[in-house]
């Protein structure tokens, strides 16, 4: 099936800093999606991407749809303690059906106060 | 109150038993699914319909069933519980793509 290669697979950063994660696919996907899991829940999603070099922000976090569509990147700038989680990509392709999406395998963050 | 939830939050079955856990939803989407997470793999789907009458495999549906009760209800069955079943099951509802979570099974089998 369907892949999405998500990296890195996990980030151990000092407060403070910027954060940078990507997805990217071998198929060229309609959306994208960023999901972001805290420990012990479920995800939630933090930002969709409908367009080709569309560029979303939501507060700290800034994600793009790549021109080519087969990619998404992530960034969180000045990382805080609670962004500490599992931080999900994921997207539905062109040839993708009924609204069925794909997942990365996840970014674990660690965010030292 | 929490728009989807799931029953039990955490369960622990013995191998060979039979489980169901349960999913409502009061966001009155039509679509709802059952993902299961296992560190390191992300999510992996495993069941998901798009309305009571529509029920479609997954690509990990092999020992597991479900059903679609009504459109505010989608449980998950494990007819014959094994070990490697031991994960956090998840279920989700959409209307559009964009899917919404409940809080998770945590489900050991021993």
């Amino acid at each position: 099936g369907q892949q999405l290669n998500q990296s890195p697979q996990s980030m151990f950063i000092q407060e403070g800093e910027d954060v940078s994660m990507n997805c990217t696919s071998s198929s060229i996907f309609n959306t994208w999606l960023w999901y972001k899991q805290d420990p012990g829940e479920g995800p939630v999603l933090l930002i969709a991407l409908y367009k080709a070099g569309e560029l979303t922000s939501n507060g700290r976090l800034t994600a793009q749809f790549g021109i080519t569509r087969k990619d998404s990147f992530l960034n969180i700038s000045a990382s805080i303690p609670s962004d500490v989680g599992i931080y999900f990509c994921a997207g539905r392709d062109s040839g993708g059906s009924n609204y069925k999406l794909t997942f990365g395998k996840g970014t674990l963050l660690t965010v030292n106060p | 109150d929490a728009d989807v939830t799931q029953t039990p939050r955490n369960r622990i079955t013995k191998t060979g038993k039979r489980i169901m856990l349960e999913c409502s939803q009061t966001k009155g989407h039509d679509r709802m699914y059952w993902y299961r997470q296992d560190p390191g793999l992300g999510l992996r789907l495993i069941y998901y319909s798009f309305d009571v009458k529509d029920i479609n495999k997954g690509e990990i549906s092999d020992g597991y069933s479900v059903s679609r009760q009504a459109q505010a209800k989608f449980s998950l069955s494990l007819e014959s519980a094994i070990p490697n079943q031991t994960a956090l099951y998840f279920c989700a509802t959409s209307w559009g793509e964009t899917q919404y979570f409940g809080p998770g099974t945590r489900l050991l089998v021993l």
